[in-house]
């Protein structure tokens, strides 16, 4: 949507193909990633998360894939559809977990549109 | 259920006005978080409280910005005196486990253009 970065990275896929959104996190203590969805005009909603001692987790046509070594997050969608058009964003928690702080820190998003 | 509740959707106002955006979060959820999305900077977080006790602003931009929370059931953002760089989609996220770990649930947002 029109609230999200002009240069955002843009990926096309057809309707039914699988989808790959790269994202590349900056901490290597972060131990918290998530990933979300926003569509046009409304708020960011989640869509799936991982910890840091997993590799790997699937939800419902997803799944996110975690390299710690390279510091890289990707989230996979399987048959992707039109209702899957909208703007991707990662996050990582760059807080202290321990101290119970928060800092969310969201990257700047992936714009997926799907080609029916 | 309800989600979270943004007020206003939109908001046009003049350099040096006052303004004031109004969230209500979702009952039962001990944390608000408030977030600023922009072109340039992408979505970043303001402030957050816990419990109606504002544990981090350091993300307030400047003394022009200020957030309470008087109640679990709601909490405001203003900004005072206004200024065009100030124009953004204000966010409200509420959440009811340690955010550490849990889901934020974001309102629809309040789109902000001073003129």
């Amino acid at each position: 949507g029109e609230s999200v970065g002009l240069h955002l990275p843009t990926l096309s896929v057809q309707e039914g193909d699988n989808s790959i959104i790269n994202c590349a996190y900056s901490n290597s203590a972060s131990d918290y990633f998530i990933w979300y969805k926003q569509e046009s005009g409304k708020g960011p909603q989640f869509i799936i998360d991982i910890r840091s001692n997993m590799d790997k987790r699937q939800g419902q046509r997803v799944t996110v894939l975690l390299n710690k070594t390279v510091k890289h997050l990707s989230l996979q969608i399987a048959a992707t559809q039109p209702g899957d058009s909208a703007v991707y964003f990662c996050a990582e928690n760059t807080g202290q977990s321990g101290a119970g702080s928060y800092q969310l820190t969201f990257g700047k998003g992936t714009k997926l549109s799907v080609i029916p | 259920d309800a989600g979270v509740i943004q007020s206003p959707r939109h908001e046009v106002t003049e350099m040096g006005q006052e303004v004031t955006l109004r969230c209500k979060p979702i009952s039962g959820h001990d944390y608000l978080f408030w977030y600023r999305q922009t072109m340039m900077r992408g979505l970043e977080l303001l402030i957050y409280f816990n419990n109606n006790v504002p544990i981090d602003d350091s993300g307030m931009p400047e003394d022009r910005f200020s957030a309470k929370m008087p109640n679990a059931s709601f909490s405001t953002l203003k900004i005072q005196p206004s200024e065009p760089r100030d124009s953004a989609v204000y966010f409200c996220a509420s959440s009811d486990t340690n955010p550490n770990t849990g889901e934020l649930f974001f309102g629809e947002g309040s789109r902000l253009t001073v003129l």
